[in-house]
């Protein structure tokens, strides 16, 4: 089946320091959303890519989805305690939303020292 | 602001006792998610159901846990009986999917926090 790979599992950084977490997946992925779950909360929706090659910005993050629809990655730019939480990408499988699923990845535990 | 609302919040309960969750999803949205966190496994689909059809229940272990949507309003998950291994944060999640063009985003419940005894 559809697998989802996130790296890394935990990212501890300086206040300041850029972040960046990976995704891959192991088929074609119609369009993959990335969510950010803060400690005790639960996962909120960040974004969308849905093209091949697209990039999107969000004040500090920026997102990127490959050209082959197989991986993606998410960079956060001078990251700041409020950016602390769990990042997952996900993604449905080729053929669109009305088939197959929506895969997480593992998730990317990212802290950040004041 | 429309929301997912899961109860109960906490649960603890002794093993072999029967658990059942509840989800209700957003008006209007289509499709509906059970998802299971543990810190070792992440994020991991049980189950789901589109126009409270189920579609995809192969992440879950069918001899203890059922899923069910008796109406649009009401999602279900239920394990009977409940072991240890079962204590996790189960999500609900719902959304407006396989409509093309838009954001198909998953809005999550906050959560039930399990712990079997």
């Amino acid at each position: 089946g559809q697998q989802v790979m996130q790296i890394p599992q935990y990212q501890h950084v300086q206040e300041g320091e850029d972040f960046t977490t990976y995704c891959n997946s192991s088929t074609t992925l119609s369009n993959i959303q990335w969510y950010k779950q803060r400690p005790g909360g639960h996962p909120v929706f960040l974004i969308q890519l849905v093209k091949s090659g697209e990039v999107k910005k969000q004040k500090r993050l920026t997102f990127q989805f490959g050209e082959a629809k197989k991986n993606s990655s998410l960079h956060i730019t001078a990251t700041q305690t409020t950016d602390v939480g769990t990042y997952f990408c996900a993604g449905w499988q080729a053929g669109g939303t009305s088939y197959g699923k929506l895969t997480f990845g593992q998730g990317t535990i990212l802290t950040v020292h004041p | 602001d429309a929301r997912v609302t899961q109860t109960p919040r906490h649960k603890v309960t002794e093993m072999g006792q029967e658990v059942t969750m509840r989800c209700q999803p957003i008006l209007g949205h289509n499709t509906v998610f059970w998802y299971r966190q543990t810190m070792m496994q992440g994020l991991e689909l049980l189950a789901y159901f589109r126009n409270r059809a189920p579609l995809d229940d192969s992440g879950m272990p069918k001899d203890r846990f059922s899923a069910e949507m008796p109406d649009a309003t009401l999602a279900t998950l239920k394990i009977q009986p409940s072991e240890p291994r079962d204590s996790a944060v189960y999500f609900c999640a719902s959304g407006l999917t396989g409509v093309g063009g838009l954001d198909e985003k998953l809005f999550f419940g906050s959560g039930t926090q399990l712990s079997v005894l």
